[in-house]
């Protein structure tokens, strides 16, 4: 079965500093994955996919994440945060087959802060 | 601006009563989803739609909880009798999926703060 490991539940950074924000996947398959924001009191929203082609996704806000097949691994980063980019952030996968086509299964998030 | 709505935002209730939530999805999305959140289990999936036909309420107590879709521009989500227990945020999230089943992302919903007495 499909998991996504996020292994940081909190992460303090400081405003303008470099941020890195870690999620691994266990799968078996080929995978799609995803990563998704919350700010306080809203709904998730999407900040990055990857589906296929380059490993590194470029998304919303700044944002990239770099896909890594080897490793598993579908880390977040951004060269220099904001005191707006204070959220929660949510990876997820997409499983390709099997009876949870088109779900996602989501990890339990990393709150990130950012202070001044 | 295409967006999923739900109603109400904030619904405060007393433990017996029956409640309803509803999400409108996105036009031309052919996969509704409803997740549960709170912050001792995180993000949870209740149940999914393709094409307004349930395809897993798994992760729903079916005893208490019913989701349905009555139409492609609403779906519904009921929880009768309601427990203090129940009380979280249920977001509504819509997305399309391709001819092989695979998504290609999720669009959430502002949420329903749910609190019961």
């Amino acid at each position: 079965a499909q998991s996504v490991t996020q292994l940081d539940s909190q992460v303090p950074v400081f405003e303008e500093a470099p941020v890195e924000l870690r999620c691994n996947y266990s799968s078996s398959v080929s995978v799609y994955l995803f990563w998704y924001v919350q700010y306080p009191n809203q709904g998730l929203q999407l900040l990055l996919k990857y589906l296929s082609g380059s490993t590194l996704v470029k998304g919303i806000n700044g944002f990239e994440a770099e896909f890594n097949k080897s490793q598993t691994s579908f880390h977040l980063r951004k060269p220099s945060v904001h005191i707006s980019d204070t959220a929660e952030y949510f990876c997820a996968v997409s499983t390709p087959e099997g009876g949870s086509q088109g779900n996602l299964i989501f990890g339990k998030g990393t709150k990130l802060s950012v202070k001044p | 601006d295409a967006r999923v709505t739900q109603t109400p935002r904030h619904k405060v209730t007393e433990m017996g009563q029956e409640v309803t939530m509803r999400c409108q999805p996105i036009l031309g999305h052919n996969t509704v989803f409803w997740y549960r959140q709170t912050m001792m289990q995180g993000l949870e999936l209740l149940a999914y739609f393709r094409n307004r036909a349930p395809l897993d309420d798994s992760g729903m107590p079916k005893d208490r909880f019913s989701a349905e879709m009555p139409d492609a521009t609403l779906a519904t989500l009921k929880i009768q009798p309601s427990e203090p227990r129940d009380s979280a945020v249920y977001f509504c999230a819509s997305g399309l999926a391709g001819t092989s089943g695979r998504a290609w992302g999720q669009f959430f919903g502002p949420g329903t703060r749910l609190t019961v007495l």
